[in-house]
């Protein structure tokens, strides 16, 4: 597609339900991210993806949250037993190669935690 | 460990001042640098990137910063704030693995 799409653009929850969120990257773009931004913070690193390589998970929050890459493309990333403080939005962004290139976002999924 | 930090948190300004935010990283080799922007109720856009190069990078809209290597600072200015220009401005590092970070975000408010 033209740009990085995700998906659902709004989701809302139970508490302790899963959820999965979804980010289908710019065709052919080998790096991939997943941030989450609450309301009046920052953006926080969740977890980064390059080529084949092992997965950064380093910004994962804790063991509920879990992301995969399917065949280098598209990304899942879940939360198991979702709590309030899980709301927020989820961005998802990929870029061509890790090096000197520009990182296209998405639009973000809106989670709500009820 | 990477890290990027943004000294002010919430800036309010008239139109016609000059805006400089302030942005400072922590990371050992080499890195690239941006600065992105959020307005009310959009997604994230870039405004400017430094890769290599020139120090002094222009973007989007009037804006630009200074890579200074000696201080690990990537300052955004713009010699004239708008009322459009109201919204929300991210300092974002990424090091050597690829992995990008993000600062706190700083809050420009410009009042017309």
């Amino acid at each position: 597609g033209a740009g990085v799409s995700q998906s659902p653009s709004n989701k809302v929850t139970e508490k302790g339900k899963d959820v999965e969120l979804r980010c289908d990257p710019i065709s052919g773009h080998t790096a991939l991210y997943w941030y989450r931004q609450s309301l009046g913070q920052g953006l926080e690193f969740l977890i980064y993806f390059q080529g084949n390589s092992a997965p950064d998970k380093s910004g994962l929050p804790s063991d509920r949250f879990s992301a995969e890459r399917t065949g280098g493309s598209v990304s899942t990333l879940t939360i198991q037993r979702t709590q309030q403080e899980d709301s927020a939005v989820y961005l998802c962004a990929s870029s061509l190669r890790a090096g000197e290139d520009t990182i296209y976002f998405g639009e973000g999924s809106w989670l709500t935690v009820v | 460990a990477q890290s990027v930090s943004q000294h002010n948190h919430h800036v309010i300004l008239s139109e016609a001042a000059s805006l400089e935010l302030g942005c400072n990283y922590s990371y050992g080799g080499t890195v690239n640098l941006f600065w992105y922007v959020q307005y009310p109720g959009q997604h994230l856009q870039l405004l400017l990137k430094y890769f290599s190069g020139d120090p002094l990078v222009k973007g989007i809209k009037g804006f630009e910063a200074e890579f200074i290597k000696s201080k690990f600072s990537f300052n955004l200015r713009k010699p004239s704030v708008q009322w459009s220009d109201t919204a929300e401005y991210f300092c974002a590092v990424r090091g050597n693995t690829g992995k990008l970070i993000f600062g706190q975000g700083t809050t420009l408010q410009v009042k017309p």
